[in-house]
């Protein structure tokens, strides 16, 4: 049972560059999360799905794009990388919605945009 | 002010002693968790709680929801416990369950 698997571990991308990271989940949990972590900052959430073909806005999602469209799978799109992408990446899933159910995390993608 | 507030954000102890680490918020919440942020970065979820107490290990977390307050508390405390500890609450924003995270305390046990 490998939880929630996040790649790549590390990105260094250059400013108008695409990337997609990838987060995968075998737990058949519906809801899945994208959050970005800043320094000194708590996280923040990008995108959410509460289950396939279904996804929304969190409070940052401008630059990012996502796709469920299966229940495992919930990747993360960079357009045009900026430096203000630059962050650290958690993809999370619950069985519930998070005020009924603890979260599970991945390990976390480190992305560096120059 | 932050909407969740902890305490203290950096915190130094010999291996042993007894820690607490405290998270306060403003406003009524459906629920709180507390996530343990290791060293290499991956997330863990410690604790979801609503109300009272819940006990697993060493870690003990408690809610007082007239309060709204609550502590994380690792006795015997050992140097594997060194990481950054994380409160969020999942509160209703205009009809929508949000989680708001905290910035996190810095837990460091020296042996």
């Amino acid at each position: 049972n490998a939880g929630v698997t996040q790649t790549p571990k590390f990105r260094i991308l250059k400013i108008g560059q695409s990337m997609t990271l990838q987060c995968t989940q075998d737990m058949n949990h519906n809801y899945m999360y994208w959050y970005r972590q800043d320094p000194g900052m708590g996280l923040k959430l990008i995108y959410y799905s509460v289950g396939a073909g279904i996804t929304d806005k969190g409070e940052v999602p401008n630059g990012y794009n996502v796709s469920r469209s299966t229940t495992e799978d919930f990747p993360l799109r960079l357009e045009l990388a900026a430096p203000s992408q630059t962050s650290v990446y958690f993809c999370a899933s619950s069985f519930q919605w998070h005020h009924n159910s603890p979260l599970h995390f991945g390990n976390g993608t480190r992305l560096t945009v120059t | 002010k932050n909407e969740v507030e902890q305490s203290p954000q950096n915190l130094t102890a010999q291996e042993g002693e007894f820690i607490t680490i405290n998270c306060s918020y403003s406003v009524g919440i459906s629920a709180l968790h507390w996530l343990q942020q290791h060293p290499g970065g991956g997330i863990v979820s410690l604790f979801m709680l609503s109300s009272g107490k819940k006990k697993h290990g060493r870690l003990i977390a408690t809610i007082n929801i007239q309060e709204k307050h609550s502590s994380l508390h690792i006795t015997a405390s050992h140097p594997r416990d060194s990481a950054v500890y994380i409160c969020a609450v999942s509160r209703l924003i205009q009809g929508a369950q949000k989680l708001v995270f905290g910035q996190g305390t810095r837990l460091t046990i020296n042996p």
